[in-house]
């Protein structure tokens, strides 16, 4: 079952900051994010894991909180190089299969 | 240094017509899989694989076969092609199963008329 991803589409302005959610209805072993630019390949992000870990990259960070089942990923001081569609991919306790939200669009104006 | 490659890069089929879509890895990567990708969808799972004559279905496997008889290619076969595939194909390798960052092919844009 995919993982329900909130928005689905957003638009900020360069500067702004933004929260994508992720979340799921079975117990997660790990989150990861990948955000896809238009006509691109997927590109990996961040991977969380059981524990609530925050990790970073550049200035998007995200968290994992496992009693609730959901992830969030936060973009501060958005940069137009921002602009894409995020995708979160859960890893269930029990199995070893990937599965990929619907995504989240997000584009940054100047 | 290659990556995750994928040919070819656009494919039109007739309904029926068989084709094996190509995925190669050069990073000596165990786990290797295949996605489609439909707008409104997101990256849906089709075939995977956690090694070398090892694979599994994923959530939408019907009507694709795919085989691993090497660490290096992992071909995804569409044995008789239909509209409702007409979609985008990514490949991703990884290290691992779990807690590894996968990489993903430049994708396959495949029309079936």
């Amino acid at each position: 079952q995919q993982p329900v991803q909130s928005p689905q589409a957003v638009i900020l302005r360069e500067g702004e900051d933004a929260v994508i959610n992720c979340s799921s209805s079975k117990a997660l072993y790990s989150v990861h994010w990948y955000r896809q630019k238009h006509g691109e390949a997927p590109v990996f992000l961040m991977i969380l894991l059981k524990g609530g870990e925050q990790k970073g990259h550049e200035k998007i960070s995200a968290s994992f909180n496992e009693k609730k089942q959901q992830s969030s990923l936060y973009l501060t001081a958005s940069q137009l190089s921002y602009s894409g569609t995020y995708f979160c991919g859960t890893d269930k306790s029990s199995g070893d299969k990937l599965t990929f939200g619907t995504g989240t669009r997000l584009a940054v104006r100047p | 240094n290659a990556g995750v490659t994928q040919t070819p890069k656009f494919q039109v089929l007739k309904t029926g017509q068989s084709m094996t879509l190509q995925c190669a890895q050069d990073m000596n990567h165990e786990y290797m899989s295949w996605y489609r990708q439909d707008p409104g969808m997101g990256l849906r799972l089709i075939h995977y694989s956690v090694g070398a004559g090892i694979t599994d279905q994923g959530e939408v496997p019907n009507g694709y076969n795919v085989s691993r008889s090497t660490t290096e290619d992992f071909p995804l076969r569409l044995l008789s092609a239909a509209p409702s595939q007409t979609s985008v194909y990514f490949c991703a390798s990884s290290k691992g199963q779990r807690n590894t960052e996968a990489f993903f092919g430049q994708g396959t844009r495949l029309t079936v008329v």
